[in-house]
């Protein structure tokens, strides 16, 4: 079974609009965290936020947020006011504490943000 | 700060060759991560080195085996190449114990 499943292979967007990004996971580990990372055509992966299992809040960083609800395992990202730099691939992410230290990634989600 | 650092940036070998991949963390991390990400697909985890020693790996042949020296800088070795090993081969370094890896841009081998 997947354990990180994102269900949108590519999306088209205006510019300045908001965008949500699907993310849904599995795992029977208690402590784990979630990541969202942006791969540019450039190839780099780029670290934009980090959520732990615990938090009691959802993570924001600058532009992005997550919105993790965690009875439904789901970990979606939320970009506001869309920019054009913003086109890119973009991966969910999951790392189990108590399993091992190596990251999970989905298949990715293209998006394409239109002027 | 510097940031994770790979070398060479793309490689064309042959089938039956051996590659070498190179990688420098970010100042300050002492873990190293190797990923192949395959074309249209997320990464898959190769191995983990943390204090010279392969501390995990994921479902990969033998044929993969890497190295890390004192200065944490990393090595990942693949040989008897086969045309399936053509990806992107990502580098990420991280502080052990601490949640984010941080990713460098990749090296890109193609197999003939």
């Amino acid at each position: 079974a997947q354990k990180i499943t994102q269900t949108q292979p590519g999306m088209f967007v205006q510019e300045k609009e908001a965008v949500t990004l699907d993310c849904t996971y599995d795992t029977s580990d208690p402590s784990y965290g979630l990541f969202w990372y942006k791969q540019p055509s450039s190839g780099e992966m780029i670290f934009l936020i980090y959520q732990g299992s615990y938090d009691q809040q959802n993570a924001t960083e600058g532009r992005y947020s997550l919105n993790f609800q965690k009875a439904r395992k789901s970990a979606n990202l939320v970009i506001s006011a869309s920019q054009l730099g913003d086109s890119a691939m973009y991966f969910c992410a999951m790392r189990e504490w108590n399993r091992d230290d190596k990251i999970i990634f989905g298949k990715g989600t293209r998006l394409h943000i239109l002027p | 700060d510097a940031g994770v650092t790979q070398s060479p940036t793309h490689l064309i070998k042959t089938r039956g060759q051996q590659v070498t991949l190179r990688c420098s963390p970010k100042s300050g991390h002492d873990t190293v991560s190797w990923y192949q990400q395959a074309l249209g697909q997320g990464p898959q985890f190769i191995f983990q080195y943390y204090e010279e020693e392969e501390r995990q790996r994921g479902n990969f042949p033998d044929r993969f085996s890497g190295h890390q020296f004192p200065n944490y800088s990393s090595e990942l070795n693949v040989n008897a190449l086969l045309l399936g090993d053509s990806a992107l081969y990502l580098c990420a370094s991280s502080l052990v114990g601490k949640e984010t890896q941080y990713f460098g841009p990749g090296t890109r081998l193609l197999v003939l």
